[in-house]
């Protein structure tokens, strides 16, 4: 089954280290999102990716770098981990459809920063 | 800004009622638009997805879409307590493939 896949899933870290999350993905989607969820503020787009050759930056951006690997793989950095960037992470992938750009999510980095 | 709006609920309903969740938005060119259903801990999940003005129809599930008044609405009917988590409304606006996501409404459904 054509799956979007995330790790690791859950990561426990220190203020300042260095985290990379993964996200690979089967469906063959051009499009990838990298989004973090907090309580009571709902889902935010972070980085966004058409191809391996455009990244482009979402309303959240700082303090993450991200990198497109391959079509199929989409991967998320914080360079310096904060307290603040605890959070739930989804990938997502996209295809077009008659309705629209359908986004397809991965299931989830539960990220917490000490 | 592009704003999505939802009543954060909790919206509780009883077995077999219809549950009406509903939604706003503020980009007037925005075209086309969405229903996830989120599982506590869990991803969302794409339930419905709509563009034109009028009712969409999947089994127990029927999307609305009124781009005039800017509101798109989501019904349950015969609502079930394997329906009960949060649902998410999302927005595309233009050509640009990105979805702008409402809050989300809480709904349970009682037995």
């Amino acid at each position: 089954d054509a799956d979007v896949t995330q790790t690791p899933r859950n990561r426990i870290t220190k203020t300042g280290k260095r985290i990379m999350l993964e996200c690979s993905q089967t469906k063959g989607h051009d499009r990838m999102y990298w989004y973090r969820q907090d309580p009571g503020l709902g889902l935010r787009l972070i980085y966004y990716s058409f191809d391996v050759k455009d990244i482009n930056k979402g309303e959240i951006s700082d303090g993450y770098s991200v990198s497109r690997q391959a079509q199929a793989k989409f991967s998320l950095s914080l360079e310096s981990a904060i307290p603040n960037q605890t959070a739930l992470y989804f990938c997502a992938t996209a295809r077009a459809s008659r309705s629209g750009n359908e986004q397809f999510f991965g299931p989830g980095t539960r990220l917490t920063v000490l | 800004q592009k704003e999505v709006e939802q009543n954060s609920g909790p919206l509780s309903v009883p077995e077999g009622a219809i549950a009406s969740l509903n939604c706003t938005y503020s980009d007037r060119v925005s075209q086309s638009f969405f229903w996830y259903r989120q599982y506590s801990g869990k991803s969302p999940e794409l339930i419905m997805s709509i563009y034109s003005n009028g009712d969409k129809e999947d089994g127990r599930f029927t999307a609305q879409l009124n781009k005039a008044s800017q509101y798109v609405s989501l019904l349950i009917r015969d609502s079930q307590p394997s329906d009960s988590a949060t649902y998410l409304c999302a927005v595309e606006g233009g050509s640009n493939y990105k979805l702008t996501f409402g809050k989300g409404t809480l709904l349970t459904v009682n037995p």
